[in-house]
This record gives C-alpha cells, sequence and structure tokens, in this order.
C-alpha cells in the first residue's frame, strides 16, 4: 500500500524550532520530488516546500524562505522539514506530498499521494 | 505567491453541472499547463482530480474535467452527486527561479442541495 506517514507535531512556542518527519512506503522513494503543503485550521492549502528526487532542486514559499529548510534521506525513504523561528501563523496541519508523474513520465506540478497530516501549534 | 482566486461557495442539485473559477496571472495559470485540481472532504487529506489543466488520474470520475482560458481555469463536475460535497482547490506552478514554486486557490465549498 502506498503509504506517507508524517510525525513530529506539536506546541511550540515562538521562535523555537521542531523538525517534521514523514516516512515514505510502497512506492520507490527515490524516484520522486516530495513536497510539503500546510492548511492553517480552517483555512485553505497552503504550499510550503519542495525538493527533488536526489536533493539537487528546492524551492521553498516566500513565507517560510530563510526559516525552513527541507531535506531527503533516500536510503531511509524519508522526507523532513527543520523549522526554524517559528511563528503564531506556521499554526497549521503540515502534509506530506508525493509528486505525481504523468503520462508522458515526467513531472506534472501535482500531488497524488498525501499523508494524514502532522499538527503545528505556535503558542506561548 | 498570492493565492489564486476561486469562488468561496458553489451549489447544484443532483444530476446537474457546476463549474468551479480559478484565476490568477500570466506568471502562473496564464503562463504555465500545469494547473491541477484537488478535492478535500472535512478532516481528510486532499484527492488529486485533476493535473496539468485537463488531465484526469487513473480512478478519478469522468464527471470531473478541467479547462483553462487566458488566466482563468476551471473545474466542471458533471452528473453531480451527493458524495461531491467537498471543498476543492486549484493549484498552478508560478514562475521562479527553483523548479519547485507553487500556489493553492482559495478554495470552493461545493454544495449539493
Amino acid at each position: 500500500e502506498v503509504q506517507l506517514v508524517e510525525s513530529g507535531g506539536g506546541l511550540v512556542q515562538p521562535g523555537r524550532s521542531l523538525r517534521l518527519s514523514c516516512a515514505a512506503s510502497g512506492f520507490t522513494f527515490d524516484d520522486y520530488a516530495m513536497h510539503w503543503v500546510r492548511q492553517a485550521p480552517g483555512k485553505g492549502l497552503e504550499w510550503v516546500s519542495g525538493i527533488s528526487w536526489n536533493s539537487g532542486s528546492i524551492g521553498y514559499a516566500d513565507s517560510v524562505k530563510g526559516r525552513f529548510t527541507i531535506s531527503r534521506d533516500n536510503a531511509k525513504n524519508s522526507l523532513y522539514l527543520q523549522m526554524n523561528s517559528l511563528r503564531a501563523e506556521d499554526t497549521a496541519l503540515y502534509y506530506c506530498a508525493k509528486e505525481y508523474r504523468g503520462m508522458g513520465g515526467y513531472d506534472s506540478c501535482a500531488f497524488d499521494i498525501w499523508g494524514q497530516g502532522t499538527m503545528v501549534t505556535v503558542s506561548s | 505567491q498570492s493565492a489564486l482566486t476561486q469562488p468561496a461557495s458553489v451549489s447544484g442539485s443532483p444530476g446537474q453541472s457546476i463549474t468551479i473559477s480559478c484565476t490568477g496571472t500570466s506568471s502562473d495559470v496564464g503562463g504555465y499547463n500545469y494547473v491541477s485540481w484537488y478535492q478535500q472532504h472535512p478532516g481528510k487529506a486532499p484527492k488529486l482530480m485533476i493535473y496539468e489543466v485537463s488531465n484526469r488520474p487513473s480512478g478519478v470520475s469522468n464527471r470531473f474535467s478541467g479547462s483553462k482560458s487566458g488566466n482563468t481555469a476551471s473545474l466542471t463536475i458533471s452528473g453531480l452527486q451527493a458524495e461531491d460535497e467537498a471543498d476543492y482547490y486549484c493549484s498552478s506552478y508560478t514562475s521562479s527561479s527553483t523548479p519547485y514554486n507553487y500556489v493553492f486557490g482559495t478554495g470552493t465549498k461545493v454544495t449539493v442541495l
């Protein structure tokens, strides 16, 4: 079964750090780009960051650039998000998502497999 | 990275067709054929419904179709069913110095009357 399982969320004070993890199974992890997408309570989806299969290309949303770092360990089938200098507005459910490869066999800028998310609450 | 604009809500009766719009700019929706659509039921993770403007992943009903004109993309649901009641989000690649830079829409709540 294709599966993504996030962990590492919790309650953290403003200005502190947190590291999220995403464990992948059921597919060849090192073949695909991976992403983090978040959703604040009662709000819409926001793309946070993405990383290519070999970590050679990385992108961040402007809202997290300079504070968050995405990484992956293909040997462990795992994706990570290091979050520093956390703010109240970072409070959200953080999803790990796999990039979809369409019929042409190339990245389609879409996300076909999602985890159930891990909740991050930034509050004093 | 401003969010793409979607109507807050759209409703229809069972069997009808509805269309959800997603308006961006020439730097995102209008500039690339990388628009995707997601369905999200309450308390659940999003589900990919359409990718690259108009393509359906395997397993998605052909009642869902996508299109684009200029800076506006659209998702049409035909033969509306009760299980289609959910939130829908569009997404697009947006111009950047990196290959990964995406923006989501504001979301649309679909109600089946």
